[in-house]
């Protein structure tokens, strides 16, 4: 079965750069493009970016562009989410989750990693 | 991008149907077939619905349907149970990706 594990959360002072992770099984990781979302606390879904299934593409929100960087290693069968100039509004829950086939938009999601901005 | 505009809380008792609007800012969701359903439980990950406006995964009841008319897509629930209690979120891809700002559906 499908599964997406994150880790690398915890609490980080603003400014700071943080390296959240994604471990993929369960499926044929290199075939599909991958992607991040957050929920900040009590609040509503919100898109962080995408990766082609060879890491030729790349989509970011406005609100990260510049500071977050995804990227994958299909050795690893992981996806990566490089997080930099971090502020207290970053605070939430990030989710990895696979793109559901020929859909553009994810399927099977993780069960998160929080991530907390605090001085 | 704008998030999709979806009502705040919708309830019903069990039984009953009851559909969830998700309203695109132009005409994204017009243009477009690719708008997804989620079902979110406190504290837990989102469950994916509803694909493609219309196409239901395999384990996903058949009480949840998709549709879209213009720029509005809906997911309409038959024969709520205590079960659907949760959050629902509606998300497009039209070019750039958006979410919609979430429905609480209460089961009374």
């Amino acid at each position: 079965q499908v599964q997406l594990v994150e880790s690398g959360g915890g609490v980080v002072q603003p400014g700071r750069s943080l390296r959240v992770s994604c471990a993929a099984s369960g499926f044929t990781f290199r075939n599909y493009a991958m992607h991040w979302v957050r929920q900040a606390p009590g609040k509503g879904l919100e898109y962080m970016a995408v990766m082609s299934y060879d890491g030729s593409d790349k989509y970011y929100a406005d609100s990260v562009k510049g500071r977050f960087t995804i990227s994958r290693d299909n050795s690893k069968n992981t996806l990566y989410l490089q997080m930099n100039s971090l502020r207290p509004e970053d605070t939430a829950i990030y989710y990895c989750a696979r793109d559901g086939p020929g859909t553009y938009l994810p399927d099977y999601w993780g069960q998160g990693t929080l991530v907390t901005v605090s001085s | 991008q704008s998030a999709l505009t979806q009502p705040a809380s919708v309830s019903g008792s069990p039984g009953q149907s009851i559909t969830i609007s998700c309203t695109g800012t132009s005409t994204d969701i017009s243009d477009y077939n690719y708008v997804s359903w989620y079902q979110q439980h406190p504290d837990k990950a989102p469950k994916l619905m509803i694909s493609e406006v219309s196409n239901r995964p395999s384990g996903v009841s058949n009480r949840f349907s998709g549709s879209k008319s213009g720029n509005t897509a809906s997911l309409t629930i038959s024969g709520l149970q205590p079960e659907d209690e949760a959050d629902y979120y509606c998300g497009s891809y039209t070019g750039t990706y958006v979410f919609g700002t979430g429905t609480k559906v209460t089961v009374l």
